[in-house]
């Protein structure tokens, strides 16, 4: 079964500094999509970065940058110079692959809690 | 703007009464998602439908109903059969065309007492 494993379920980080949030999958398709969203105590869910199965480089957005390493099935979030209003949940998603079937359902991971300090 | 609307934000109701959710979108996308979110957890999906007058039951579906009469509405019913209902509702909507990234609404908070 598809699923997706964020080990960390809080962390800190100076303001300035970088931050890796740690994401692990397991699916055994070969087409898949890899999400990463975060959600401020507002609460609503806000895209971040994707990640295809077959993208050759590593994804990036601004200050944030996906490190994929599909050997290992991991898909890390990086944050680059941290700020204040970087402080809030995150969440890892994986898009179930077009192989058997066309869905564009998510599976979400439980998150990490990201407070970053001054 | 387009974007996603949901109302109301808060939303409180007795117990053993219906609730219907909203969920609107002017993204022009074909797919459209219900999900749930309890506090301290991730998101779990209830329904969803990737076409008007179609939708499929998803991890949670048992105490909800939908309706997708418009492709830019997709209303949520929490039942008196949903046993917990009280939680975060999100609503969500993607492309059927690559990368699939969902967009989402602002989410309802319902409590049911």
């Amino acid at each position: 079964a598809q699923k997706i494993t964020q080990t960390q379920p809080g962390m800190f980080v100076q303001e300035k500094e970088a931050v890796t949030l740690d994401c692990t999958y397991d699916t055994s398709d070969p087409s898949y999509g890899l999400f990463w969203y975060k959600q401020p105590s507002s609460g609503e869910m806000i895209f971040l970065i994707y990640q295809g199965s077959y993208d050759q480089q590593n994804a990036t957005e601004g200050r944030y940058s996906l490190n994929f390493q599909k050997a290992r099935k991991s898909a890390n979030l990086v944050i680059s110079a941290s700020q204040l209003g970087d402080s809030a949940m995150y969440f890892c998603a994986m898009r179930e692959g077009r192989y058997g079937g066309a869905t564009n359902k998510l599976i979400f991971g439980t998150g990490t809690l990201l407070a970053v300090q001054p | 703007d387009g974007g996603i609307t949901q109302s109301p934000k808060y939303l409180f109701r007795k117990e053993g009464q219906n609730v219907t959710l909203s969920c609107e979108q002017n993204l022009n996308h074909d797919a459209m998602y219900w999900y749930r979110q309890d506090p301290g957890q991730g998101l779990r999906l209830i329904y969803y439908s990737q076409i008007v007058n179609d939708f499929q039951k998803g991890d949670i579906a048992e105490g909800y109903s939908v309706s997708r009469e418009k492709k830019e509405s997709f209303p949520l019913t929490v039942t008196s059969a949903q046993k917990n209902p009280t939680a975060f509702y999100l609503c969500a909507s993607s492309s059927m065309w690559g990368p699939y990234e969902q967009y989402f609404g602002p989410g309802t908070r319902l409590t049911v007492t």
